[in-house]
């Protein structure tokens, strides 16, 4: 079974231009996380989908990050504009619905904004 | 509120020596708690988890965690270290619901010497 992917791996950008992320979770999974982790820290939940639509973004900084899973499957996080502190490494998890205790990571996507 | 603790941010041990990773929690409700693994430029692997069954919980490489519920422990063992578990370890409280959230602790590093 496939896991979690996540591209690109690795981005380096300059402080105010923009950035974006995709996640394509496990088959199936209707669940859909993004998480912040920023080096030091656990990972923090930035947002939460059922298939389209949105369960909890109350940790997204919404000026500035935007998160969208059109389809129900794959899933997009932006970034506009991008500050220094947004540098962490943003993993995306899927589970097979909101109530399932287990999530399943990607490998995530660091980020480095200069 | 529901979070951990992870009382050592570094631990160092010798191969085949036991490993001890310790976590408290608090949570005002019955927690599922879970252990993470993160090895360096992989995603988080989930090693074992408690949902409120049996209080020993055996999770892959053999490990191990025991929930206290009277010392609000949930403390990650191993009896004899390998190399190939230096990582980061990441213990986790959820609370179950309609939108299950994981609320993670801040890791511990552990490093496994010759």
């Amino acid at each position: 079974e496939a896991g979690v992917a996540q591209s690109p791996r690795y981005k380096i950008i300059e402080k105010r231009q923009s950035v974006a992320f995709w996640c394509n979770p496990i088959s199936g999974h209707a669940t859909l996380y993004w998480y912040q982790q920023i080096l030091g820290q656990g990972p923090k939940l930035l947002i939460q989908f059922q298939n389209n639509g949105v369960v909890d973004d109350s940790q997204l900084p919404k000026d500035r990050f935007s998160a969208e899973r059109l389809k129900g499957v794959d899933s997009t996080l932006k970034i506009q504009p991008a500050k220094l502190e947004d540098s962490a490494v943003y993993l995306c998890a899927s589970s097979l619905s909101p109530e399932a205790d287990t999530q399943y990571f990607g490998p995530g996507t660091r980020l480095t904004v200069l | 509120a529901q979070s951990v603790t992870q009382l050592d941010s570094h631990v160092s041990v010798s191969e085949g020596t036991p490993v001890l990773l310790r976590c408290n929690y608090s949570s005002s409700y019955s927690p599922s708690l879970f252990w993470y693994v993160q090895h360096p430029n992989k995603g988080l692997q989930l090693l074992l988890k408690y949902t409120s069954a049996a209080t020993l919980v055996k999770g892959i490489n053999g490990f191990e965690a025991e929930f206290k519920k009277s010392e609000t422990s949930f403390h990650l063992t191993k009896p004899s270290a390998h190399m190939s578990d230096a990582a980061e370890y990441f213990c986790v409280v959820m609370l179950t619901g309609t939108a299950s959230k994981l609320t993670f602790g801040t890791g511990t590093r552990l490093q496994v010497t010759l």
